[in-house]
Formats: structure tokens, C-alpha cells, sequence
């Protein structure tokens, strides 16, 4: 069965610093992988997503994630946050109709 | 708004009650699916509909939950018997099921089991 791993479920870091958020995710075969950010009140949106060619995808916001496949990675950035970032995070991957997520990152931006 | 809606938004009720939430996907949507997320947690598949058929069930969907999409269109959820343990949100994602897609998600229901 697939999983996902996050780590660092909760990250504060102050406006203009850089974030990085780490997904592993155990899966064989081919798999689409997704970054989804949920805003305090708001329902899950789609940040990015990646289904194949070049592995650095760029998201809304900002975003970038690079999928590593030899480190079975799909690592999320962002150079400088803002104050709106403050969201939870969740990776996920989908390999056979489902989705399988990590438990998510809590982000705190202080202004 | 063409997002994925979800009824109600939250539901309290007492242990052993019943309950249905019910989703509308996104028009021409043809897989829906079902996902619960407790506290601290990602949201944990449950089922999934490819048009009125359900495709898929997760071991997490034990005898008491049932899921319906009689028409191919919007999807009922229903605990019967409630148990605290059934408090969470619920939440229902549409795609449109063809190739490698993204799933969108709605707004969940919470349920809260006393």
C-alpha cells in the first residue's frame, strides 16, 4: 500500500524566510504526486501537482516542488513567505485511484 | 460556485443515532470520492465512485457506513449507528476520471458524536 511521510509537522518562521517542507512516499509503481495547502477556515486546494517530464513544477503563490525519484521525494518550496502562508500542508500521492496523504505541516508565518 | 458542495456543514448528534451527509460534485465530474480526516491527521481514503458504481472501499469503511451515487450525480454518506469514534470531518473530492487527474475537494462535514 502507498504512504506518504511528512516531517517537521510544525514550522514557524518569519516573513521573507525561506520554507522547505519534506514528502517521502512509498509507492512501486508509477504515482502522480500533489502538494495541497488548506487555509485557516477554507477547504483543500490544490498548491501543485506532478504527473511526469520536468521535475521541478512550479505551484501558485510561489510554490515550486522538485520530485526526486531516486529519493522517492517531492520536497516543497518557497523562497520568501508572507504573512498569508500560514496554512496547514499536506503531500500526497496517487497511484491507483486514490489519494494517500501525509499527516500535513503546520506553517506559522509571523509577520 | 461550481466547487464541490458538501451538506451540512456540521452535524452533532448523540451516539447510536444515525446520519447522511450528502456531496454535489463538480458538473460532469465522474468519479467522486469519500475521504475522513480526524485531528492531527491527512485525510484517509474511505470510497470512491466511478460514475454510480463503487469502484473501491477501504478497510476503514466498516459494515456501518454505506455510500450511494445512485445517478452518477451527487453521493450520500451514512453512518448508522454512530460512535464517538465516528467524530471527524468528512470530506467528498470529484474528478473527472480521465488519465492522470487532480482531485478537487469540498468544504467537509464535521461530525461531532456526545
Amino acid at each position: 500500500a502507498q504512504s506518504v511521510s511528512q516531517h517537521n509537522h510544525h514550522v514557524i518562521l518569519s516573513e521573507a524566510a525561506s520554507l522547505e517542507l519534506g514528502c517521502n512516499y512509498s509507492y512501486g509503481g508509477t504515482v502522480n504526486l500533489f502538494w495541497y495547502v488548506q487555509y485557516p477556515g477554507q477547504h483543500l486546494q490544490l498548491l501543485l501537482k506532478y504527473f511526469s517530464g520536468d521535475p521541478l513544477v512550479k505551484g501558485i503563490k510561489g510554490f515550486e516542488a522538485e520530485f526526486i525519484k531516486s529519493k522517492f521525494s517531492f520536497n516543497l518550496r518557497k523562497p520568501s513567505v508572507q504573512w498569508s502562508d500560514t496554512a496547514e500542508y499536506f503531500c500526497a500521492a496517487n497511484g491507483n485511484n486514490r489519494l494517500a496523504f501525509g499527516k500535513g505541516n503546520q506553517v506559522v508565518v509571523i509577520p | 460556485d461550481t466547487g464541490v458542495s458538501q451538506n451540512p456543514r456540521h452535524k452533532i448528534t448523540k451516539r447510536g443515532q444515525n446520519v447522511t451527509f450528502r456531496c454535489d460534485p463538480i458538473s460532469e465530474h465522474n468519479r467522486l470520492y469519500w475521504y475522513r480526516q480526524t485531528l492531527g491527521q491527512g485525510p484517509e481514503f474511505l470510497t470512491y465512485f466511478q460514475n454510480e458504481a463503487q469502484l473501491e472501499k477501504s478497510r476503514l469503511l466498516s459494515d456501518r457506513f454505506s455510500a450511494e451515487r445512485p445517478k452518477g450525480s451527487f453521493s450520500t454518506l451514512e453512518i448508522q449507528r454512530t460512535e464517538q469514534g465516528d467524530s471527524a470531518m468528512y470530506l467528498c473530492a470529484s474528478s473527472t476520471g480521465t488519465g492522470p487527474d487532480e482531485q478537487y475537494f469540498g468544504p467537509g462535514t464535521r461530525l461531532t458524536v456526545t
